[in-house]
C-alpha cells in the first residue's frame, strides 16, 4: 500500500509569509506525528495527533506554528510569518495507535522549507 | 532530562569492514529503543527496535543492535558493510513518562562506506 506522503516536496518562501505543509498518513493509521529536521538541532518532535484526543503540542517552538488534522486523516502544518530559522525539513510520520504497531512510525519523505 | 546521545557524528569505513555506531540514552524510566536510517533526500526508515525480551535484536539489511541496560547503550553493528549502507543513522528512544507519544532522537551518525 501507499506510504506516508507529504506535499510540497520543496517550498521556498519569503520571510514573513505564511506556509502550509500537508501530510497524508498511511490508511488506517490513527496516530500522526510532525517532526522538524534542521542543521544544528537534529530531529525535533513538534506535535502528535491521536484520533479525537487533544493533540500533544508540546514540541511546537512558537505560537506561529499550528497544525490540524481533519477527519482523522490528512494533517496540515501551518507556519505563520515565517522566519529564516524556520528553514528545515519537516517530516511527518504515522503509526497505529495501540499494540506493537504503535511503536513503528512510518515517515514520509519530508518537505524542505527554505525561508529567504 | 531524557536524552539520546550518538557519540560519533561521522564514521568512515571501508567496504566489507565491520562497523559499530554508538548510542547511549539517559532516562530514569523504561524505554523503547530504535534505529532509523535516512538515505539522501528520503525520509527515515526503521532498521530495528528493542521493546523487551532478548537484548540482541536483528533488523533489516544485516544490521543488529544490543540493548545494555547497565550501560544505557544501544549500539548498532554490522559485520560487513556495503557501499549502499552509506547514509545517516539515527538512534531514537520512546520513554515511558511524559511525552510518551514522541520519539527523542540522537543527533545522527553519518556512515560513509568507501571502496
Amino acid at each position: 500500500g501507499a506510504g506516508v506522503s507529504q506535499s510540497p516536496s520543496n517550498k521556498v518562501t519569503e520571510k514573513g509569509k505564511d506556509v502550509e505543509l500537508r501530510c497524508d498518513p498511511i490508511s488506517g493509521h490513527t496516530a500522526l506525528y510532525w517532526y522538524r529536521q534542521s542543521l544544528g538541532q537534529g530531529l525535533e518532535f513538534l506535535i502528535y495527533f491521536q484520533g479525537n484526543s487533544a493533540p500533544d503540542k508540546s514540541g511546537l517552538p512558537s505560537d506561529r506554528f499550528s497544525a490540524e488534522r481533519t477527519g482523522g486523516s490528512v494533517s496540515t502544518l501551518t507556519i505563520q510569518r515565517t522566519q529564516q530559522e524556520d528553514s528545515a525539513v519537516y517530516l511527518c510520520a504515522s503509526s497505529l495507535a495501540r499494540g506493537q504497531g504503535a511503536n513503528e512510525q512510518y515517515f514520509g519523505p519530508g518537505t524542505r522549507l527554505t525561508v529567504t | 532530562a531524557q536524552s539520546v546521545t550518538q557519540l560519533d557524528s561521522q564514521v568512515p569505513v571501508f567496504e566489507e569492514a565491520p562497523v559499530e555506531l554508538r548510542c547511549n540514552y539517559s532516562s530514569s524510566v523504561s524505554v523503547y529503543l530504535f534505529w532509523y536510517v535516512q538515505y539522501p533526500n528520503q525520509g527515515l526508515q526503521l532498521l530495528l527496535k528493542y521493546l523487551s525480551g532478548s537484548t540482541l535484536v536483528k533488523g533489516i539489511n544485516g544490521f543488529e543492535a544490543e540493548f545494555n541496560k547497565s550501560q544505557t547503550s544501544f549500539h548498532l553493528r554490522k559485520p560487513s558493510v556495503h557501499i549502499s549502507d552509506t547514509a545517516e543513522y539515527f538512534c531514537a528512544a520512546r520513554m515511558f513518562s511524559g511525552g510518551y507519544n514522541k520519539l527523542i532522537f540522537g543527533a545522527g551518525t553519518r556512515l560513509a562506506v568507501h571502496p
